[in-house]
């Protein structure tokens, strides 16, 4: 059955630095990928999307990779701040192309 | 645009009770989805309409858990009888148009079973 691996131990980094998140998959190739940010006490907010076809996508200060001979994702975060603390998941379309698939996520501390 | 609208926001009940969740999806949104989230397992897709029609059901933990979705703007998920172990935060998300449209989640249904 597909897995999804992400970092389970939560991420620490300081203000303005880069933070990279990984997510690894087997047992699956998924036609696209969508990264998701999750607050305390909400709903995940979807962030951005890359296709399989894509090597890389870009939205302001984010960008995302997509390696499908290696089956991962990283996303990474440019000049981050406080405001990007938060728990980040990645998912994939199942296979049959109808329902996201979810990591369990990681958690993304900026200090300043 | 009000978003997915779920209710309510904390349920706590005790073992053997019923309990119903609800869902308003954004209007115009075609697919809805149930997840339920816990720290062990993550997100987890339990079941997902298309049009209104259940399309996969096979997440779905059991025969204690049951969800309809009697129209375009609303669908519940209910548990007979509820178990501590069900005990979780349970979410609904809608989304429209093509297949690999984002989800519009809600803020979640956390249920505490005792």
């Amino acid at each position: 059955s597909q897995k999804i691996e992400q970092n389970s131990e939560a991420l620490n980094i300081q203000e303005g630095k880069t933070a990279t998140l990984t997510c690894n998959y087997t047992n699956y190739s998924p036609a696209y990928l969508q990264w998701y940010r999750q607050d305390p006490g909400r709903g995940p907010v979807f962030l951005l999307l890359i296709r399989e076809n894509e090597k890389e996508k870009r939205k302001e200060r984010l960008k995302v990779t997509f390696d499908t001979t290696l089956k991962q994702s990283l996303f990474h975060i440019t000049a981050s701040q406080p405001a990007d603390s938060a728990t980040y998941l990645c998912a994939l379309v199942n296979q049959a192309g109808t329902a996201l698939i979810f990591g369990k996520g990681t958690t993304l501390s900026v200090s300043s | 645009d009000a978003g997915v609208i779920q209710s309510p926001r904390h349920e706590v009940t005790e073992m053997g009770q019923e309990v119903t969740l609800r869902c308003k999806p954004i209007s115009g949104h075609n697919s809805l989805f149930w997840y339920r989230q816990t720290m062990m397992r993550g997100l987890e897709l339990l079941i997902y309409f298309n049009n209104n029609v259940p399309i996969d059901d096979s997440g779905m933990p059991e025969d204690r858990f049951s969800a309809k979705m009697p129209n375009a703007s609303f669908s519940t998920l209910k548990i007979q009888p509820s178990e501590p172990r069900d005990s979780a935060v349970y979410f609904c998300a809608s989304s429209g148009g093509a297949y690999n449209s984002p989800l519009h989640f809600g803020n979640g249904t956390r249920l505490t079973v005792t």
